[in-house]
């Protein structure tokens, strides 16, 4: 059974340009959550969804930052525009239900903004 | 506000050793901790979880203690393995919302054959 996958794996733009970040989500599965990782701060999260609600987006960092969930397996996490301060991790997750629990994660998007 | 620390950034360890995470937190309204375990260039992945009214649970090598009173958590490794080796990073689960985990910074673990 495939896991959540997420594209690109590894993303540089520059400054300016628009990101488009992509998340399948695990079969069955109805919660979706964007993460972002840096030393600094660890993993945040950005929001979630539940049945493709959004439930929580109070760690989306400002306007420049937009998620979707056009369908119940897929997302979309948008940069526009892209700033050197976004360089970061991007993560994905989903779980079943909207418990928060063991929320299986992607492999990550490395984004680079230069 | 860091509702989640975790104050060590790494723990090295020889292996068959005991390896001690800790974790503080601030916010009252979490139900439950979990700990994840990430290896580089993979997403993290649950490990283990505490239910708030509970102090202590265990899975196999692995067993969570939670100190309410003190707002912390602690996550042994017995025996630890090279493969262990990895960030580990907790999390609260609530607060203001329902299914939200706040996570920690994560500790680097390394064990040493």
């Amino acid at each position: 059974d495939a896991g959540v996958i997420q594209s690109p794996r590894h993303e540089v733009t520059e400054m300016g340009q628009e990101v488009t970040l992509r998340c399948k989500l695990i079969s069955g599965h109805n919660s979706l959550f964007w993460y972002r990782q840096t030393m600094m701060r660890g993993l945040e999260l950005l929001i979630y969804f539940n049945n493709n609600v959004p439930i929580d987006d109070s760690g989306m960092p400002e306007d420049r930052f937009s998620a979707k969930m056009p369908n119940a397996s897929f997302s979309t996490l948008k940069i526009q525009p892209s700033e050197p301060r976004d360089s970061a991790v991007y993560f994905c997750a989903s779980s079943l239900g909207d418990r928060g629990f063991e929320q299986y994660f992607g492999p990550g998007t490395r984004l680079t903004v230069t | 506000d860091q509702q989640v620390k975790q104050n060590s950034p790494s723990l090295s360890v020889q292996e068959g050793r005991i390896s001690i995470l800790n974790c503080d937190y601030t916010n009252s309204m979490f139900d439950y901790f979990l700990w994840y375990k990430k290896y580089p260039a993979e997403g993290p992945t649950f490990l283990i979880s505490i239910s708030s009214i509970k102090d202590k649970n265990e899975d196999g090598r692995f067993t969570v203690f939670l100190n309410k009173s003190a707002k912390h958590l602690s996550l042994h490794i017995v025996p630890s393995q090279p493969g262990d080796s990895a960030v580990y990073f907790c999390a609260g689960r609530g607060g203001t919302s329902y299914g939200k985990l706040t996570f920690g910074q994560g500790t680097i673990l390394t064990v040493h054959p």
